[in-house]
């Protein structure tokens, strides 16, 4: 397994477009989540999946953004209608219960 | 709500000193704390994970401490090397109901100068 994969590495999109983020985690781990960062600030909990069960939303996840992970592999991270504050960069991780999280790479995505 | 704080936010030192990263949590009912590595634009690298039941762990020139009590960490790094030069996260897990999500510092910038 070579850990936790994202995709795109970089997006860049002009405001008002949708925008998807692909996540493969470790396939051992049944738990996913999607974390947000910002520059200069530590990463921020958005959502949080269990095997394809989403089990908690942040209040920073608005209406706009929507997350899946159909049969419990890949997870999906899709923002409509972005906004320029949507900018920042987009962390899956994914873990055993109660075991240490592995992070992937990221998705930075800038809107102009 | 738990906070997590990090000192110093900056940390500039010469290549071989030894050096003691800090992060102090407001909330001690933790289950566990995690220290990260970020590299510029980079996703984060886990270097060491310490359950609440210990009290340090080490993974080559790396020892992280844990006093859960006082709600305090250390992340010591010896004989420091340019290649340590990132940001280092420090991350708790509450123990409870949520004790799937992490709460983050904003982390310390380390500089090692050759």
């Amino acid at each position: 397994d070579t850990g936790v994969s994202q995709n795109p590495r970089h997006k860049i999109t002009k405001r008002g477009q949708n925008v998807t983020f692909r996540c493969d985690p470790i396939s051992e781990h049944n738990r996913l989540y999607w974390y947000r960062q910002t520059l200069g600030q530590g990463p921020e909990f958005l959502t949080y999946f269990q095997n394809e069960a989403q089990l908690e939303k942040s209040r920073l996840l608005s209406d706009r953004f929507s997350a899946e992970r159909p049969k419990g592999s890949f997870s999906t991270l899709e923002i409509q209608r972005t906004e320029q504050g949507d900018s920042a960069m987009y962390l899956c991780a994914s873990s055993f219960p109660l075991g240490g999280y592995t992070f992937g790479s990221g998705t930075r995505l800038t809107v102009v | 709500k738990q906070e997590v704080t990090q000192i110093p936010a900056a940390l500039s030192v010469p290549e071989g000193e030894n050096l003691v990263l800090n992060c102090s949590f407001t909330d001690s009912a933790i289950y566990n704390l995690q220290w990260f590595r970020q590299d510029p634009g980079k996703g984060l690298t886990s270097l060491l994970l310490i359950q609440s039941s210990q009290r340090e762990q080490t993974s080559g020139r790396l020892n992280a401490s844990l006093d859960k009590s006082s709600g305090r960490s250390t992340l010591y790094i010896a004989a420091s090397q340019p290649g340590d030069s990132a940001t280092y996260l420090c991350a708790v897990t509450n123990s409870g109901g949520s004790n799937y999500k992490l709460t983050f510092g904003k982390g310390t910038l380390l500089t090692v100068n050759p």
